[in-house]
């Protein structure tokens, strides 16, 4: 079993929609989780953290984390083309760890 | 506030020769990652740092990579000798207390 579990994806999703994007992890002593956004080429930019059960919102962004069910998403509100990115999720708890991304495809 | 520095940005070798890659971290950060990232695939840790001290090598190949962080600032990978797999971008990245890591723009390897 993966440490961090991400869809494969690809994921598309049209323009103004709403993007769902989830992460199951393995260790039950983590205590962060990160979402980060990759365009191509280019190196992971950390687009959101949360340390505590429940949701976080930043602007079209809301992480949801539930510890008991191990699970972590992050919804991307009115997607537009410039999200167009993979989007990598990270646990830490002594060492960060992260899954191995979900593409995802705004089409205008 | 300066960023996560990497050196080089790129680097092209032949295998069963050597390279080193050198970062230097976000000031004050004392925790310092190294990440091999290969093309399609997340980051997977090879090393992470806090201070001078190893947290974990668990994933760091020992036979043919090492890393060193002195003086717990700047910290260098290496790989001796390198092989055709380990084509690949290795990413630096820093973390203060509050464990969000910022990353470096990387240093993409090609061995041929």
């Amino acid at each position: 079993q993966k440490e961090v579990e991400q869809n494969s994806g690809p994921l598309s999703v049209p323009e103004g929609a709403i993007a769902s994007l989830n992460c199951t992890y393995s260790d039950r002593g983590s205590q962060s989780f990160f979402w980060y956004r990759q365009y191509s080429g280019k190196s992971p930019e950390l687009i959101m953290f949360i340390y505590s059960n429940g949701d976080k919102e930043d602007g079209r962004f809301t992480a949801q984390l539930n510890k008991a069910s191990q699970y972590v998403s992050l919804l991307i509100r009115d997607s537009q083309p410039s999200d167009s990115a993979t989007y990598l999720c990270a646990v830490g708890g002594g060492k960060l760890i992260f899954g191995q991304g979900t593409e995802l495809s705004v089409k205008p | 506030e300066a960023g996560v520095a990497q050196s080089p940005r790129y680097k092209i070798i032949e295998k069963r020769q050597s390279v080193a890659f050198w970062c230097n971290p976000i000031s004050g950060h004392a925790t310092l990652y190294w990440y091999q990232q290969i093309l399609g695939q997340g980051p997977k840790l090879l090393i992470q740092f806090q201070n001078n001290g190893v947290v974990d090598d668990s994933q760091l190949p020992k036979d043919r990579f090492s890393a060193e962080r002195l003086k717990g600032v700047d910290s260098t990978l290496k790989i001796q000798p390198a092989k055709l797999e380990d084509s690949a971008v290795y990413l630096c990245a820093s973390s203060d207390v509050r464990a969000e890591a910022f990353f470096g723009q990387g240093t993409r390897l090609t061995v041929v």
